[in-house]
């Protein structure tokens, strides 16, 4: 099976930056997914990775590196509104997908 | 209507009832997919059908009963549950079941499912 690793909770100020880390350790690898996930909604889907490297997508970044097993997803000049749970999700050799526990992120004022 | 829909948006049931949940998209996907959120734990796979035909069954209890009468529509039959089943339960779906390429899955909100 996958064995995904994130942070339960972080905390930041609005207008700051987070990062959010993910380790995973998988039988082989065929995409990283990350999530959004505001309360009592549906997770909506941020950013894709499948190659080494940074992808930018506005405020939102994402990070992989297949050798480390790792990826974070970065949030700049961070609004009360980035206030949520982040998932962070690994596709398998099988191209079975598995989800982390969740990042919830609160942004205070 | 747009994306996935999800009714009831909550249930409360005793053990000895039956109920269903209910799922429908509005993308033209043809993979859908029953997931299991509890608290603090990842995401659970329960059921995936492709092409209306079911794929993956992850060693769920037969109390949970899916079905998809076409590639729009998504049940999950409930019968008999435990208060451990307590959970939102989230629908999903996706282009492609065969998850080639990205396969990004659409969510829909759940259904928040309490067993007395």
């Amino acid at each position: 099976g996958q064995n995904i690793d994130q942070p339960t909770e972080m905390t930041a100020t609005e207008g700051a930056i987070v990062q959010i880390n993910c380790t995973y350790q998988t039988s082989g690898f065929n995409g990283l997914f990350w999530y959004q996930q505001h309360a009592g909604e549906a997770p909506t889907f941020l950013s894709y990775n499948v190659l080494d490297g940074l992808e930018e997508k506005g405020r939102f970044s994402s990070f992989l590196s297949r050798s480390k097993g790792y990826s974070y997803l970065l949030l700049k000049e961070l609004q009360m509104k980035d206030s949520a749970s982040y998932l962070c999700a690994v596709r398998d050799r099988d191209y079975k997908l598995s989800f982390g526990a969740g990042t919830t992120v609160t942004v205070r004022a | 209507e747009t994306g996935v829909t999800q009714t009831p948006r909550h249930l409360v049931m005793g053990m000895t009832n039956k109920k269903s949940l209910k799922c429908e998209q509005h993308l033209g996907h043809n993979a859908m997919y029953w997931y299991k959120q509890s608290a603090k734990k990842p995401l659970e796979l329960m059921f995936v059908y492709s092409l209306e035909e079911r794929v993956e069954n992850n060693s769920v209890p037969s109390r949970f009963s899916p079905e998809c009468p076409n590639s729009s529509h998504l049940f999950l039959h409930l019968h008999t549950l435990q208060p451990e089943d307590s959970a939102l339960y989230l629908c999903a779906s996706s282009q492609d079941g065969s998850s080639s390429g990205a396969n990004v899955l659409t969510f829909g909100a759940g259904s928040r499912l309490t067993v007395l």
